[in-house]
């Protein structure tokens, strides 16, 4: 299957730090969508993008589909502790299925 | 409140034994899915299904079965075929109609086999 890379792995963040991550991927995509996911919990749809160069915000998140058609960013402005958790992206797969990156685990600063 | 379900949340099971995961949903939507977690990578789609009484392995389908019996349900059971069946796994459904890429996904249940 196409190759779908996430970065950073991991990251940590004190309160009021803006976040960004990406994901690349080697095959061009019709969408984007972004997750995130609680300990323990199912992953909750954030921002779902469907056409190249389109940028969309949800509340501090905004995410941008690349006008390559191959990568995508999410951006968390002015972080809280709530923002703690798994954020995957993620692709439409030929059978209505999705298909994931490996996520960016976001952690508090100790 | 419209949603989906699943049950248990935790689940214990001894090698040898199938075991059976519940997922329903109340969205009206056509397609379901099943996706396995394991710790730092992503979702892997197990098994999936866009009608009643229809469904289609995924990438991951070995050891696991499902059924669509009725809309609303989409159980999956792991059998002991599974050689490393302790994960997350995690439920999921759809339209069909648009943008059925948007998936919701229910809180998940964990396996551990002893």
């Amino acid at each position: 299957g196409q190759q779908l890379n996430q970065s950073p792995q991991s990251m940590f963040i004190q309160e009021g730090e803006d976040v960004s991550m990406n994901c690349t991927s080697s095959s061009i995509f019709n969408t984007w969508l972004w997750y995130k996911q609680d300990p323990g919990e199912g992953p909750v749809l954030l921002i779902a993008l469907y056409k190249a160069g389109e940028l969309t915000s949800n509340g501090r998140l905004t995410a941008q589909f690349g006008i390559t058609r191959k990568d995508s960013f999410l951006n968390i402005s002015a972080s809280i502790p709530s923002d703690v958790g798994i954020y995957f992206c993620g692709y439409g797969g030929s059978q209505g299925n999705l298909i994931f990156g490996k996520g960016t685990k976001l952690s508090v600063k100790p | 409140d419209g949603g989906i379900t699943q049950s248990p949340k935790y689940l214990f099971r001894k090698e040898g034994q199938n075991v059976t995961l519940s997922c329903e949903q109340n969205l009206n939507h056509d397609a379901m899915y099943w996706y396995r977690q394991d710790p730092g990578q992503g979702l892997r789609l197990i098994y999936y299904s866009q009608i009643v009484n229809d469904f289609q392995k995924g990438d991951i389908a070995e050891g696991y079965s499902v059924s669509r019996e009725k809309k609303e349900s989409f159980p999956l059971t792991v059998t002991s075929a599974q050689k490393n069946p302790t994960a997350f796994y995690l439920c999921a459904s759809s339209r069909l109609a648009g943008p059925y890429n948007e998936q919701f996904f229910g809180p998940g249940t964990r396996l551990t086999v002893l």
